[in-house]
C-alpha cells in the first residue's frame, strides 16, 4: 500500500506571497488532517477534511485554507505569508473518522518564509 | 479546552534502565489517548493507544483518570528506543488529536 506523500519537501517563500502544499492520502483513506509543527513544538492542528468536507478547524486565521478532492488528496493554501508561518507542515490521513483510525503521517513540507 | 502536557523536553537513560515518559492532560470528558513516535529520519507514527490496552515494543501506557495522566513506560530501555515521543488526546466525538510538545528520549549504550 502507498503511504502518505507530500509535496514539495522544501519550499522558500517571501513574506506576503501565497503557497500551496499538497498531500496524497494513503490508499483507502478518506480523512485528511493538516498540522503545523514549529521547531521544538508538537504538531498543531490546522484543519481536517472528511469526504471532501471540512470536519474541524484549529486556531488558525482564515488565510489558511484547504481543500479535499474526490480522490481524497488534499491541499493546504496559505495566503499573505508571514515570517511565523515558517514551520514543518504535516499531512496525515486516516481510514475513517473515529479513534479506531489512527493518523498516518507524511514526511512533511518544510516551509521557510523570508 | 483540551490540553496535553509533556513536562520533560529531554529524557536521557542508559540501556537496560526503566523508562517513564510523562503525559498529563486536561479534559473534562472521556478522552482517547495515544502515543506517537518519530524515529530518526522516519515519519511520525502511532505507537499505541489506550483503548487497545496493548504493549508495543515493550512499551505500555495506563490511563489514570484520577491523575489525568497517560504515562508511557518500558521496564528495560533499548538503544533503538531513542526517538521523539508525542502524547496525543482526542476528545470524545472530535476525532482530532491534540498533541503535546514531545519528549526526546535518548538511550545510551
Amino acid at each position: 500500500e502507498t503511504g502518505v506523500t507530500q509535496s514539495p519537501t522544501h519550499l522558500i517563500k517571501t513574506r506576503g506571497q501565497q503557497v500551496t502544499l499538497r498531500c496524497s492520502s494513503q490508499s483507502g483513506h478518506n480523512t485528511v488532517s493538516w498540522y503545523q509543527q514549529a521547531l521544538g513544538q508538537g504538531p498543531q492542528f490546522i484543519f481536517q477534511y472528511y469526504r471532501e468536507e471540512e470536519n474541524g478547524r484549529g486556531n488558525f486565521p482564515p488565510r489558511f485554507s484547504g481543500l479535499q478532492f474526490p480522490n481524497y488528496s488534499s491541499e493546504l493554501n496559505v495566503n499573505a505569508l508571514e515570517l511565523d508561518d515558517s514551520a514543518l507542515y504535516l499531512c496525515a490521513s486516516s481510514l475513517n473518522l473515529g479513534s479506531g483510525s489512527p493518523l498516518h503521517f507524511g514526511n512533511g513540507t518544510r516551509l521557510t518564509v523570508t | 479546552a483540551q490540553r496535553v502536557t509533556q513536562p520533560e523536553k529531554l529524557l536521557s537513560v542508559f540501556k537496560g534502565a526503566p523508562v517513564e515518559l510523562k503525559c498529563n492532560y486536561s479534559y473534562s470528558g472521556s478522552p482517547e489517548l495515544f502515543w506517537y513516535v518519530q524515529y530518526s529520519r522516519q515519519r511520525l507514527q502511532l505507537l499505541l493507544r489506550h483503548i487497545s490496552r496493548e504493549s508495543i515494543k515493550g512499551f505500555t501506557a495506563d490511563l489514570n483518570k484520577g491523575e489525568t495522566s497517560f504515562h508511557l513506560k518500558k521496564p528495560f530501555a533499548q538503544e533503538e528506543d531513542s526517538a521523539m515521543y508525542y502524547c496525543a488526546l482526542e476528545s470524545g466525538g472530535s476525532y482530532i488529536p491534540t498533541f503535546g510538545r514531545g519528549t526526546s528520549l535518548i538511550v545510551h549504550p
